[in-house]
């Protein structure tokens, strides 16, 4: 079965700094790699995803990811952190054996923006 | 565009009851699927409809259930409620075409405070 891991639950950093969020993924075929942001008392939001087309994904607010294959890792990552970014962000796989489309989220990393 | 509507969008509840969610789809979109967020379990996959059909279902106890009506829409219900079942449910669309299968966009939920 996919698995998501997201390392650090929480992670701090100053306005303008890179921010890094690591997901590694585990699945039996390459999958299917997305990555939401929810903000406070709101649902998700697709931030971008990777469909086994470019290695390097560009999304949305700035943030992009690089699928590792070897590394079965899909990090993501901001140039320079502003304090709209504060939010917690998820890390999902499809289930590609599965019918429809189920996503398995990792539990997430929630980001605190200093200024 | 309008995106996915939930209604409600706050519950309180008794144990013991049972309560009924509502999800409006993106227009268009022929998937919908269900999740539960909990601090201690995180996003969990309860189940998918596709063309008034369940495609696909998680590891939750038969107390969970739901449908899907021919203008897809949707709804979720939970019998027997527990203390347990108080969470964030989420509701999420997708247009389940070649290109942007397991692209899900997610309403606001519905918060469940069961007492």
């Amino acid at each position: 079965a996919q698995s998501v891991t997201q390392l650090g639950s929480h992670v701090s950093v100053s306005e303008g700094a890179l921010v890094l969020l690591r997901c590694n993924y585990s699945s039996s075929v390459p999958p299917y790699l997305f990555w939401y942001v929810q903000y406070p008392n709101q649902g998700l939001q697709l931030l971008l995803k990777y469909t086994s087309a470019a290695t390097l994904v560009k999304g949305i607010n700035g943030f992009e990811a690089e699928f590792k294959k070897s590394e079965t890792s899909f990090h993501l990552t901001k140039p320079s952190a502003h304090m709209s970014d504060a939010a917690e962000y998820f890390c999902a796989v499809s289930d590609l054996k599965a019918a429809g489309n189920k996503l398995t989220f990792g539990g997430g990393t929630r980001v605190l923006v200093k200024p | 565009k309008a995106g996915v509507t939930q209604t409600p969008r706050y519950l309180i509840k008794t144990r013991g009851q049972q309560v009924t969610l509502s999800c409006s789809p993106i227009s268009g979109h022929r998937s919908v699927s269900w999740y539960q967020q909990t601090p201690g379990q995180g996003l969990q996959f309860l189940f998918e409809y596709f063309s008034e059909t369940q495609r696909n279902k998680g590891n939750f106890p038969g107390r969970f259930s739901g449908r899907q009506f021919s203008n897809s829409r949707s709804e979720m219900n939970v019998s027997t409620l527990e203390l347990g079942d108080s969470a964030l449910y989420l509701c999420a669309s997708s247009l389940d075409l070649v290109g942007s299968r397991y692209e899900q966009y997610f309403g606001p939920g519905t918060r469940l405070t069961v007492t």
